[in-house]
């Protein structure tokens, strides 16, 4: 069965810092990889998604993750963070079918210091 | 992009009782919609997938009687949190695909249930 485990349960990091949030995963293929991000008592919002091709993608505020198959991750980095993006993250994995189901890690929790 | 919509956003309700959940989908057809469950500062655990005009697919732990999920149309997917008791409260997220295979999923804002 696949899983995602997230080893940072939380990070601060100073604003305009870079970031770098690890994701690691275990499925027997290659998978559908996912991060989203939550604010507090929101649902979630999708910052990027890898399913082929190019294993740099890009997403939205300026986020971008790499998919490494040697090594099973799926890290997502910015390279200066913004007070706002203090949040909780999420790296999921999909599975390849018709179920699309996620199977979500244990979320890092971000917090930004002036 | 799609927009899911969940309805209500947050809602109490006196321990014995029963709660539904809307989940909608505004501008396409899902055919299969999935539920999650959200505890205090945890990650999202998957309940239940349900498919247009069949029964849902439960994940082991989950009761089935408890959490009765009813998907009736490919825009609209309901959970109704039966006999509620107070570790019932939860966060309640739903998300949705459509019917073109794109591996991708849409989430609700989520339903935040207290049981007093």
């Amino acid at each position: 069965a696949q899983s995602v485990t997230q080893p940072d349960i939380h990070i601060t990091v100073s604003e305009g810092a870079s970031l770098e949030l690890r994701c690691n995963y275990s499925y027997g293929a290659t998978p559908y990889l996912f991060w989203y991000v939550q604010s507090p008592g929101q649902g979630l919002q999708l910052l990027l998604k890898y399913f082929s091709g190019d294993t740099l993608v890009q997403g939205i505020k300026g986020f971008e993750a790499e998919f490494k198959r040697s090594q099973s991750s799926f890290n997502l980095r910015k390279p200066s963070v913004h007070w706002s993006d203090a949040a909780e993250y999420f790296c999921a994995v999909g599975e390849r079918g018709a179920t699309n189901k996620l199977i979500f890690g244990t979320g890092t929790l971000l917090a930004v210091q002036p | 992009g799609a927009v899911v919509s969940q309805h209500p956003s947050r809602v109490i309700c006196k321990s014995g009782t029963s709660v539904k959940i809307e989940c909608r989908s505004l501008d396409f057809q899902a055919t299969t919609m999935f539920w999650y469950r959200q505890f205090p500062k945890k990650s999202l655990m998957l309940m239940a997938t349900s498919n247009e005009g069949s029964k849902a697919t439960y994940e082991q732990g989950v009761e089935k009687d408890k959490f009765l999920i009813n998907h009736a149309s490919l825009t609209l997917s309901t959970l109704t949190v039966t006999s509620a008791h107070p570790e019932d409260s939860s966060f309640y997220i739903c998300s949705a695909r459509d019917s073109v295979f794109t591996g991708e999923l849409f989430f609700g804002e989520g339903s935040r249930l207290t049981v007093l």
